[in-house]
């Protein structure tokens, strides 16, 4: 079936830590996967995406990587900012342009 | 390009009455998703629209419907309103990107109060 699991949060770090968000989904075939952001009172952006195994998305200084062997998509970053806190949802196509979302892991980031 | 519109962004309604929603996707984008987010449900999937029809529904009872109009915008309408349908619901128009898989931008969302 379809399932996206996520890192449970909240996650806090302090500027410059180095993040990941882990992500994991169940598949039949090779979906999108895709990482958003949600910023506080905001509707959610597209951060990232991949469409295909081996494929790595980037933004912003994220990048994630789809692989299929572990069926992952984590979410990294090499030095965060305060302005990076929000809410990070993983999410993969399911079928005609509708998304499984996971749970959301709150991220804050502190000075 | 303007974004994804939707109005009003709050919303108080009592128990038993109906809402309507509307989504104003970007321009040139013909599908039209609704979702709804709930901090226990989290993000879940309501309905598509895709050029005025419905191509995909969510597991939500039938008093959640939907509609396309011809020039993409949508509505969605929740009847014989619950305390539980208290949420934010957020509207996406999609496209397939470069390299394939569904490109998808998101309203702000009206923020509903049952009460």
């Amino acid at each position: 079936g379809n399932s996206v699991t996520q890192m449970e949060g909240p996650v806090t770090l302090s500027e410059e830590a180095f993040l990941t968000i882990n992500c994991t989904y169940t598949a039949t075939g090779y979906p999108s996967l895709f990482w958003y952001v949600q910023y506080p009172g905001e509707g959610l952006q597209l951060l990232l995406k991949a469409t295909k195994a081996d494929d790595k998305g980037s933004n912003k200084g994220f990048e994630a990587t789809y692989r299929k062997e572990t069926t992952s998509f984590h979410l990294e970053k090499g030095s965060v900012q305060v302005s990076d806190s929000a809410v990070y949802f993983c999410a993969r196509e399911t079928g005609a342009n509708n998304l499984f979302f996971g749970t959301g892991t709150r991220l804050t980031v502190i000075p | 390009k303007a974004g994804v519109t939707q109005t009003p962004r709050y919303l108080i309604k009592t128990r038993g009455q109906q809402v309507t929603l509307s989504c104003s996707p970007i321009s040139g984008h013909r599908s039209v998703s609704w979702y709804q987010q709930t901090p226990g449900q989290g993000l879940q999937f309501l309905f598509e629209y895709f050029s005025e029809t419905q191509r995909n529904k969510g597991n939500f009872p039938g008093r959640f419907s939907g509609r396309q109009f011809s020039n993409s915008r949508s509505e969605m309408n929740v009847s014989t309103l619950e305390l539980g349908d208290s949420a934010l619901y957020l509207c996406a128009s999609s496209f397939t990107g470069t390299g394939g898989g569904t490109e998808a931008f998101f309203g702000q969302g009206t923020r509903l109060t049952v009460v």
